[in-house]
């Protein structure tokens, strides 16, 4: 099993510009997650989805849209980059159980907006 | 919101030392977790703890969760140079974790 794999791993963007972050997960998770990390402010959600077709706000959902058309993949979208969406994209998929929420966190994307 | 709050931001300690991350919040979670992050690499849980008192041990490292369930603490004994990494705590609250800003710890030979 490859986990959660993201794609692409590094990026550079000029201010503007669109892109997609791909992410897919083999482990037939029903809940998917995407994570911005920026220094000293820990992983901070950005949007999140609880089964395929359905997707939420997290804390800081400006700026980026989602969608979740197949179970295991789920894409986040920048439609026009600022400088300030600079950081380390992380995404991640989990099942729940009674024991909590376990999430497996795929490698990340490096982001670059100049 | 709900807010956790790490301390320290940074330790950086000599090998064979004991250390104490400690997370805190006005909050009440489900259950709260410990995830270690390394370089390049996304977190990975370490433990979760679940009711109020709980207290687990993973090795050198040993996890309690407040009685309220609003904090916790890690405590690693005799720290060795691979305990190296960014300790991150998330408190569960349903479907959606919340995350503390982390403790980077850096352990010298």
């Amino acid at each position: 099993n490859a986990g959660v794999t993201q794609t692409p791993k590094f990026r550079v963007l000029k201010t503007g510009q669109s892109m997609t972050l791909l992410c897919a997960q083999d482990m037939n998770h029903e809940y998917m997650y995407w994570y911005r990390q920026d220094p000293g402010m820990g992983l901070r959600l950005i949007h999140y989805s609880v089964g395929e077709g359905t997707t939420a706000k997290g804390e800081v959902p400006d700026g980026y849209n989602v969608s979740r058309l197949k179970k295991q993949n789920f894409l986040l979208g920048l439609e026009s980059a600022a400088p300030s969406q600079t950081s380390v994209y992380f995404c991640a998929s989990s099942y729940i159980t009674s024991g909590g929420n376990e999430q497996f966190f795929g490698p990340g994307t490096r982001l670059t907006v100049l | 919101t709900q807010l956790l709050e790490q301390s320290p931001q940074f330790l950086s300690i000599q090998e064979g030392e004991n250390l104490t991350v400690y997370c805190n919040s006005s909050s009440v979670f489900s259950s709260l977790q410990w995830y270690r992050q390394e370089p390049g690499e996304g977190p990975v849980l370490l433990v979760t703890v679940v009711t109020g008192g709980e207290v687990k041990k993973l090795k050198r490292l040993t996890f309690q969760f407040g009685d309220a369930r609003k904090d916790s603490s890690l405590h690693i004994t005799a720290a060795q140079t691979g305990d190296t990494g960014l300790y991150l705590c998330a408190g569960v609250v349903g479907s959606r974790l919340t995350f503390g800003e982390g403790t980077q710890l850096t352990v010298n030979p």
